[in-house]
């Protein structure tokens, strides 16, 4: 099985940085992904990682630490809208080969001017 | 654009009678999955569609099941809608090389189901 946690909530001010932590436990990990949704909307990508390390792209940059079982996403220069919840999914090889993605609770992040 | 098509967006249905909510996708992705998200809470996976092959996750009731005429239209049936299943289904679709690498999963709309 697989355990995702994820802060619940955060708040941050318009044009600050903020981090958002997601620690997991799998055995098969096979990459991690983080996806943005907005209440009442699907969830839309935003960053993959597999291997140890910083992904960027824009505003937006992901960590990995495989042997630590840790990831994060980290947002630059906050936007009002980038109000919204941040899911993280990890992607697991279970036996047999087939390929699992399971997603985190979210952290449902509040921008505030 | 290439897209993932769900229909309706909302769909209202009884207590006990059967509902289909269908899927589509322009992306031709060999993979296509059907989640359930209950409000704050994760999406979680119903089944999905390897290909043809279907593969059903352990804890999902036996109320819900799945249908894929071909690459492009998927379909989740619920026999017998309870209380307890209003919540937005989301299909997503994902092109599986086998390899491992970033196959992204791409989520439709979502369709959000209201039981009375």
């Amino acid at each position: 099985g697989q355990n995702i946690d994820q802060p619940t909530e955060m708040t941050a001010t318009e044009g600050a940085i903020v981090q958002i932590n997601c620690t997991y436990q799998t055995s098969g990990f096979n990459g991690l992904f983080w996806y943005q949704q907005h209440a009442g909307e699907a969830p839309t990508f935003l960053s993959y990682n597999v291997l140890d390390g910083l992904e960027e792209k824009g505003r937006f940059s992901s960590f990995l630490s495989r042997s630590k079982g840790y990831s994060y996403l980290l947002l630059k220069e906050l936007q009002m809208k980038d109000s919204a919840s941040y899911l993280c999914a990890v992607r697991d090889i279970l036996p047999g080969g087939y390929q699992k993605v399971t997603f985190g609770t979210g952290t449902k992040l509040q921008v505030i001017p | 654009d290439a897209m993932v098509i769900q229909n309706p967006r909302y769909q209202v249905t009884q207590f006990g009678k059967p509902v289909t909510l269908s899927c589509s996708q322009t992306l031709n992705h060999n993979v296509m999955y059907w989640y359930q998200q209950k409000s704050s809470q994760a999406p979680k996976l119903l089944f999905h569609y390897y290909d043809k092959d279907f593969n059903n996750e352990a804890d999902t009731p036996d109320n819900f099941q799945s249908r894929r005429p071909n690459t492009s239209f998927c379909f989740l049936d619920i026999r017998s809608p309870g209380l307890g299943d209003a919540a937005m289904y989301l299909c997503a679709t994902s092109r599986d090389r086998g390899s491992g690498g970033s196959e992204t999963q791409y989520f439709g709309p979502g369709t959000r189901l209201l039981v009375l």
